[in-house]
């Protein structure tokens, strides 16, 4: 069975600082990958997936993952963040085979910080 | 209409209570996905539909849980009985795509139903 590990419940930065929110999978079969954020009383909004080809995946507002099979994880970037930003974040999976629906992580709350 | 639409925004239930929450996908996307959400945790899967035939409804907690797409459109999850434990956010998405290659594509969620049990 499939499942996601985000480390952090909550990330506090700065404005203007990077970051990196961190997730992590088990699955025993290939998998696709996905950050989606959730803005307050808003529906999930998919940031970037990974589904294959380069691993370094680049997303909607300066974000960017990268896969790492061997570590088994999909951390999410960025170089720079603004208020704008502060949100739920959520790492998701779908085994290549088998069952269709997402399996989700428990979320990353970045807080950014003027 | 531009996104999923998902009603009533808010529900309020005394225990025992029947309730139906609505879902109204993006016109003529094919797979509508139902998912819950309790507070400080990601989405958990409830049931899936392709068109009008639900494939997977390994998600639903109880068999007070129904939800049907009669029509392939509008999806309506039904909880029978409810019990405080019902209360959380209830999350629609649906896809252009059948469940295959819905990967490729992503979903789109709703904002959700708010269901309290009192």
């Amino acid at each position: 069975a499939q499942s996601v590990t985000q480390l952090d419940s909550q990330v506090p930065v700065f404005e203007e600082a990077p970051v990196e929110l961190r997730c992590n999978y088990s699955s025993s079969v290939s998998v696709y990958l996905f950050w989606y954020v959730q803005y307050p009383n808003q529906g999930l909004q998919l940031l970037l997936k990974y589904l294959s080809g380069s691993t370094l995946v680049k997303g909607i507002n300066g974000f960017e993952a990268e896969f790492n099979k061997s570590q088994t994880s999909f951390h999410l970037r960025k170089p720079s963040v603004h208020i704008s930003d502060t949100a739920e974040y959520f790492c998701a999976v779908s085994e290549g085979t088998g069952r269709r629906a997402l399996t989700f992580g428990s979320g990353t709350r970045l807080q950014v910080q003027p | 209409g531009a996104g999923v639409s998902q009603s009533p925004r808010y529900k309020v239930a005394k225990r025992g209570q029947d309730v139906a929450l609505r879902c109204d996908p993006i016109s003529g996307h094919v797979s509508l996905f139902w998912y819950q959400q309790a507070l400080g945790q990601g989405p958990e899967f409830l049931t899936y539909f392709q068109n009008e035939a639900q494939l997977d409804k390994s998600g639903l907690p109880s068999d007070r849980f129904f939800a049907e797409r009669p029509e392939g459109s509008v999806s309506t999850l039904k909880i029978q009985r409810t019990q405080q434990e019902d209360s959380t956010v209830y999350l629609c998405a649906s896809s252009p795509q059948r469940a295959g290659l819905v990967r490729n594509y992503g979903y789109t969620f709703g904002s959700g139903t708010r269901l309290t049990v009192v």
